[in-house]
């Protein structure tokens, strides 16, 4: 998707370890959030992020860290992975407040704990 | 409270034919709607919106259509084609609220 990167695309972990997706973004959108989408339960919220330095909680944050050091990236860390946290991943961002215009998501992020 | 929702999970159409599908939402604070479009292993992508002050929005072979008093939303695609194979969400915006609310999903499947 132009202007939006997740990386990595694919990946498998172990339970217990620390995981962090990465999203990058080169149209200097105020406005990133992280989405996970799991069967029945569509996309859920998890984070947000509404400049730099400065996120706020979703729906479904427990378990998951952010960060936004400069305006380009935002951050999702898992600080201690769990099968429960196998899910595709999706990073969206936005230029404008309430998502107005809509979101421009990323390819996606598909992690497996096993 | 914020919830948006499908009435049919899966919905499948002969090529050629009209596509509707369907979303309600509970909100009557909610003043911007969208519909995505997402392909298998994608993400998903932006279709057509429109704002509580319209009842009706146009684009190239898809119509969203508003009704506020039910409080229902739907996207019509005409003369639907194998490429139209996807996953369809609504999502709202709540007035004033910081972020959009997303649908589970429509599955569209076109038959030959």
């Amino acid at each position: 998707d132009a202007g939006i990167t997740q990386s990595p695309r694919h990946k498998v972990t172990e339970t217990g370890t620390p995981v962090t997706l990465r999203c990058h973004q080169t149209e200097n959108h105020r406005y990133m959030y992280w989405y996970r989408q799991d069967p029945g339960h569509g996309l859920r919220l998890i984070h947000y992020s509404y400049g730099v330095k400065d996120t706020d909680k979703g729906e479904v944050s427990d378990g998951y860290s952010v960060s936004r050091s400069k305006t380009e990236d935002f951050l999702l860390t898992l600080e201690s992975a769990t099968s429960s946290q196998t899910s595709v991943y999706f990073c969206a961002i936005s230029d404008r407040f309430g998502g107005n215009g809509g979101y421009t998501f990323g390819s996606g992020t598909r992690l497996t704990v096993v | 409270g914020e919830s948006v929702g499908l009435h049919l999970p899966t919905l499948s159409v002969q090529e050629g034919d009209n596509s509707i599908i369907n979303c309600a939402y509970s909100n009557s604070a909610s003043d911007y709607f969208i519909w995505y479009k997402q392909e298998s292993g994608k993400g998903p992508q932006f279709i057509i919106d429109i704002r509580s002050n319209m009842d009706k929005r146009q684009g190239q072979r898809v119509t969203v259509l508003l009704n506020k008093t039910v409080k229902h939303l739907s996207l019509q695609i005409a003369a639907t084609q194998p490429g139209d194979s996807a996953v369809y969400f609504c999502a709202e915006n709540v007035q004033g609220a910081q972020k959009l609310v997303f649908g589970q999903g429509t599955r569209l499947t076109i038959n030959p």
